[in-house]
């Protein structure tokens, strides 16, 4: 069985600090891929990466980094200097040799001026 | 940039009565997903299709639910018997590839509500 978990229910800062939502997957495929989503208030579901289960170099693209542990099966996403406009619900989710892939509970990040 | 596109944006509907919600994915995405996610949680995998059959199921997507893709450009959820749980987002997603191998791209959503 596959499952994604996002402990963090909601998480508050202030604009300019990092901020980092944690997500831990259980699976047992052997190849997998992880995704995290963005919900803005607006409510579309918009794509911000997918890394596989054999590529566990870290990312970075602009003030968003991930850092993919296999050790941990933590698949961690980092925004630095947020901003208001990232307030958004953060999904993390998880695609194994089934063709469904399965979403965490989601994170509601509100960053506050 | 191709996108996929949902109808309605907004369903009422009297508990009882059948729904159809309409979805047109990328036109050269083979692979297409339901996933529904009820106000304030988490988004939760219904189906997904790929030549022209269901691939896989979640326990959520009971007798009561049907997909199919009657012209080759249209992909349908029908909800036979709404309930008043059923009120939720719909979303509709499509990939070129897999979901273990590419993105899924979703369209904007329907919202159902049962009255």
């Amino acid at each position: 069985a596959q499952k994604v978990t996002q402990a963090q229910t909601e998480i508050s800062v202030v604009e300019k600090e990092d901020v980092t939502l944690d997500c831990v997957y259980e699976t047992r495929d052997t190849t997998y891929y992880l995704f995290w989503y963005k919900q803005p208030p607006s409510g579309e579901l918009v794509f911000l990466i997918r890394r596989n289960s054999f590529d566990e170099q870290n990312e970075i693209s602009g003030r968003y980094s991930w850092n993919f542990q296999k050790s941990t099966s933590s698949f961690n996403f980092t925004i630095t200097a947020s901003q208001v406009v990232d307030s958004a619900v953060y999904f993390c989710a998880l695609s194994g040799q089934n063709n469904d892939m399965r979403f965490g509970a989601g994170t509601r990040l509100t960053v506050k001026p | 940039e191709p996108e996929v596109t949902q109808t309605p944006s907004h369903q009422v509907t009297q508990m009882g009565q059948e729904v159809i919600l309409r979805c047109v994915p990328i036109s050269n995405h083979l692979y297409f997903y339901w996933y529904r996610q009820i106000l304030g949680q988490k988004v939760e995998f219904l189906v997904s299709f790929y030549n022209n059959e269901i691939s896989e199921k979640s326990e959520i997507f009971d007798d009561q639910f049907s997909v199919e893709r009657p012209d080759g450009s249209n992909f349908t959820l029908k909800i036979r018997s709404t309930k008043l749980e059923d009120s939720a987002m719909y979303f509709c997603a499509s990939s070129e590839f897999r979901a273990n191998t590419g993105e899924l791209f979703f369209g904007e959503g329907s919202r159902l509500t049962v009255l």
